[in-house]
């Protein structure tokens, strides 16, 4: 059971414009949500993250929208730049521990 | 050295081999994981530690056998592998496991049994 759904598996944008990524949950327990950026020969690292009491979270280019009703998060990376072509992984954790149930992925290629 | 270090980088065995891929942190954290990274799959959990016991085996075969002999280094053991573990095995270490999730992955270890 795929408990976090990304979409696009893959995408390619122009440099400067808009990224946009989509994730749904199924777990209401999940309490946290937080995009991971991987490139390659390198693990993912944290990008940004968000907790469900807020709808939204900025930082810098990069800025995270939350629809806890439709259950549904999506990342949003503004002015796109080649050095973020990256792949990124959206999450849900819960629990009294850190156990994160990661999506399947987004391979992002920024072209000039 | 800083953040998560694995070693291997690299490692291609045979399915009647037994191999071992090892992970230090060295960022004084409690709690160790192992993840199976495959293509076109999400990252899957395989082992938790915190403080060095076992918290989370998330329904692994028992030809990957884990060991945290102590909060900074975690083993993974291999053994009677077969063609579809070939995979990129990624170590992360976090905080503690009181609500704060962010996890620091260490660059991986790809494997290939043959």
């Amino acid at each position: 059971q795929q408990q976090v759904k990304q979409s696009p598996q893959s995408l390619i944008v122009q440099k400067g414009g808009i990224s946009i990524i989509n994730c749904a949950y199924e777990n209401t327990a999940f309490d946290y949500f937080p995009w991971y950026q991987q490139f390659p020969g390198k693990g993912p690292a944290l990008l940004i993250a968000i907790r469900p009491d807020v709808s939204e979270k900025k930082e810098g280019r990069f800025t995270i929208s939350f629809n806890k009703s439709a259950k549904q998060f999506s990342l949003h990376i503004m002015d796109s730049q080649p050095g973020d072509s990256a792949t990124y992984f959206c999450a849900g954790g819960s629990g009294g521990y850190q156990k994160v149930t990661f999506g399947i992925g987004t391979k992002l290629q920024v072209i000039p | 050295e800083t953040g998560v270090t694995q070693t291997p980088r690299h490692l291609v065995m045979g399915m009647t081999n037994k191999k071992s891929l090892k992970c230090e942190q060295h960022l004084g954290h409690n709690a160790m994981y192992w993840y199976k990274q495959s293509a076109k799959k999400p990252l899957e959990l395989m082992f938790v530690y915190n403080f060095k016991e076992q918290t989370e085996n998330n329904s692994v075969p028992s030809r990957f056998s884990p060991e945290c002999p102590n909060s900074s280094h975690l083993f993974l053991h291999l053994h009677t592998l077969q063609p579809e573990d070939s995979a990129l095995y990624l170590c992360a270490s976090s905080p503690d496991n009181h609500g704060t999730y962010e996890q620091y992955f260490g660059p991986g270890t790809r494997l290939t049994v043959t």
